[in-house]
């Protein structure tokens, strides 16, 4: 299995821009997690996945922020429109259950707006 | 909700020497608790783990205990070495909620 495949690695845009991440999840993982980290906050939980519902998405930080998950190999994280205090790692995770096993992560995707 | 609290935020060994990281969480219900270990620009990994009806768990040089009682766990690793340096991120979790991680430890290992 090739992973947790985000993409892109690297996204630098202009704030005002909207901003799309991906994710591909491990086949027959049934959970899947949006995590941001920066120095200040460190890994932040934004939105999980069960069986492709969203379950909570409390984390989300604003409206600006929406997550969609259409089927089961396929996520996206959207931020629209992107502000300078958006600039983080956004990693993408799954697991085959929500808590009881490690997650697997993605290799990130590291976004800078300026 | 789940907070988890970890210390310390840096910590600084001699090669060879033993480096403990500890771990307390609120929620007595938490009952899965693993340990990440992520180095400078990739990914965090799971090393090792320990459920709620295991006190001790080890894999060769490190090593995880828990205590249900007080409520707080810790990761060991004995013989460090240069290549243990990173960010170690502790997290809980009842099961059917997400992991909540800790702030993280930096370890650097001096050679």
């Amino acid at each position: 299995d090739a992973g947790v495949i985000q993409s892109p690695r690297h996204e630098v845009t202009e704030m005002g821009q909207e901003v799309t991440l991906r994710c591909k999840p491990i086949s027959g993982h049934n959970s899947l997690f949006w995590y941001r980290q920066t120095m200040m906050r460190g890994l932040e939980l934004l939105i999980y996945f069960n069986n492709n519902v969203p379950i909570d998405d409390s984390g989300m930080p604003e409206d600006r922020f929406s997550a969609k998950m259409p089927n089961a190999s396929f996520s996206t994280l959207k931020i629209q429109p992107s502000e300078p205090r958006d600039s983080a790692v956004y990693f993408c995770a799954s697991s085959p259950q929500t808590g009881l096993y490690g997650y697997t992560f993605g290799s990130g995707t590291r976004l800078t707006v300026v | 909700g789940e907070n988890v609290e970890q210390h310390p935020s840096t910590l600084s060994v001699q090669e060879g020497d033993s480096a403990v990281i500890k771990c307390t969480y609120s929620d007595s219900a938490s009952n899965y608790f693993p340990w990440y270990k992520q180095e400078l620009g990739k990914r965090p990994q799971l090393i090792i783990d320990i459920r709620s009806n295991v006190g001790e768990k080890k894999d060769q040089r490190i090593a995880v205990t828990l205590n249900k009682t007080a409520k707080h766990f810790s990761l060991h690793i004995t013989e460090t070495q240069p290549e243990d340096s990173a960010v170690y991120f502790c997290a809980a979790s009842s099961g059917n909620t997400p992991l909540v991680f800790g702030k993280g430890t930096r370890l650097s290992v001096i050679a």
